[in-house]
């Protein structure tokens, strides 16, 4: 069965700060990855998704993400992190035949001001 | 297209009673998803269907859940009777194989159980 993996339940980062979250995923087939944010109350919202191409691929609110098919990882990336990026950021894989998305059980970012 | 649509927003409920959340796909969706979020559990998968048919509902917890969708746009996730551990946010998503789309999220129902 897929699984999916967040290396880290909390992570806390001043303004300006790099951020990567870790996201790894257990299945052995095509693959296609995503990178969903929740604001405190609201519902999920996608950051950005891979199906094929290039590996890095650029999002919304300049967040991106690298696929590295050898590690079975998509990590997230931002250079400078701002207030408004405190959020819960969850990654979701789905084998690109089918629709069963399996979600990671998300990474909950604060940034302080 | 309104996005995935969610009914009741909020509920409030005694415990025993049943409760029906609802949900509208997006409009050429195929496949529709029943999530329930805790703090204590996150992000779980109850059931899914596609064209309709239930494919997998290994997440439903246990038989006091159910859930139907009786045509492409509409489906029901049912709890009877209601305990407090069902307390939770519960969200609806869609998607499209064809178009091979991400899933869409609703705004969820907020359920209490008192």
């Amino acid at each position: 069965a897929q699984s999916v993996s967040q290396h880290n339940h909390h992570v806390i980062l001043s303004e300006a700060a790099s951020l990567e979250l870790g996201c790894n995923y257990s299945y052995g087939g095509t693959v296609n990855l995503f990178w969903y944010v929740q604001y405190p109350g609201q519902h999920l919202q996608l950051l950005l998704k891979y199906f094929s191409g290039d590996p890095l691929v650029k999002g919304i609110k300049g967040f991106e993400a690298e696929f590295i098919k050898s590690k079975f990882s998509f990590n997230l990336r931002k250079p400078s992190v701002q207030w408004s990026d405190t959020a819960e950021y969850f990654c979701a894989v789905t084998p690109n035949y089918g629709q069963n998305f399996v979600f990671g059980p998300g990474t909950r970012l604060s940034v302080l001001p | 297209d309104a996005g995935v649509i969610q009914s009741p927003r909020h509920e409030v409920t005694e415990m025993g009673q049943e409760v029906t959340l609802r949900c509208k796909p997006i409009s050429g969706h195929d496949y529709l998803f029943w999530y329930r979020q805790t703090m204590m559990r996150g992000l779980e998968l109850l059931i899914y269907f596609n064209n309709n048919v239930p494919i997998d509902d290994s997440g439903m917890p246990e038989d006091r859940f159910s859930a139907k969708m009786p045509n492409a746009s509409f489906s029901t996730l049912k709890i009877q009777p209601s305990e407090p551990r069902d307390s939770a946010v519960y969200f609806c998503a869609s998607s499209s194989l064809a178009v091979n789309t991400e899933a869409f999220f609703g705004q969820g129902t907020r359920l209490t159980v008192v």
